[in-house]
């Protein structure tokens, strides 16, 4: 059975562009996750979607950043406008039961580098 | 506010010496320890899920405890295929992640 699906797999930008990253979660699951892993501040949050409803969204920087879940099967984070600060690995997770509390399975995750 | 601390940030053992890694919690509400191992270039890949102070789970050479404070994973007679990064995280109303701690496992 396929995993989480992320793509692109890498991302080069220059600053002030938009970046779209999408997500396939695991057939069947619930939840979804996205994530940024930096060296500094390590896995974080972003937000999260319990049935493709968003849920909580506070970890989500500022308002260059949104989510979207159109439907059970597909998910896109957006940034725009695209700073170099936000260069960071973007983990997608999908998890079988709702909530953040539960197991979750992790993509391979989107390199973004904003020069 | 929950915090994850993970000790020690890295760890260099020689094939078959065993050891433990360490992590320390604060949560209001704790409703799972989590255990993932992530290598380099990949995401996080989950390993073990504790929910109560006594609890015990094992999988081949990895065994992960848990406490009111802290969650243990022992590492019994290593491979260098066990290296990795190991991360630990808490859930209440998300899940908070450590920092990690970098294993390296030398032949």
């Amino acid at each position: 059975d396929a995993g989480v699906i992320q793509s692109p797999r890498h991302e080069v930008t220059e600053m002030g562009q938009e970046v779209t990253l999408r997500c396939k979660p695991i057939s069947g699951h619930n939840s979804l996750f996205w994530y940024r892993q930096t060296m500094m501040r390590g896995l974080e949050l972003l937000i999260y979607f319990n049935n493709n409803v968003p849920i909580d969204d506070s970890g989500m920087p500022e308002d260059r950043f949104s989510a979207k879940m159109p439907n059970a099967s597909f998910s896109t984070l957006k940034i725009q406008p695209s700073e170099p600060r936000d260069s960071a690995v973007y983990f997608c997770a999908s998890s079988l039961r709702q909530g953040p509390a539960y197991e979750q399975y992790f993509g391979p995750g989107t390199r973004l580098t904003v020069t | 506010e929950d915090q994850v601390t993970q000790s020690p940030e890295a760890l260099r053992l020689q094939e078959g010496e065993s050891s433990s890694l360490n992590c320390s919690y604060t949560v209001s509400g704790l409703r799972g320890l989590f255990w993932y191992r992530q290598d380099p270039g990949k995401g996080p890949e989950f390993l073990f899920t504790l929910y109560s102070a006594g609890e015990e789970k094992e999988k081949e050479r990895l065994k992960a405890t848990l406490t009111k404070k802290e969650s243990f994973l022992h590492i019994t007679a290593p491979k260098p295929e066990d290296s990795a990064t190991y991360l630990c995280a808490v859930g209440s109303q998300k899940l908070v992640f450590g920092q990690g701690t970098r294993l390296t496992i030398n032949p």
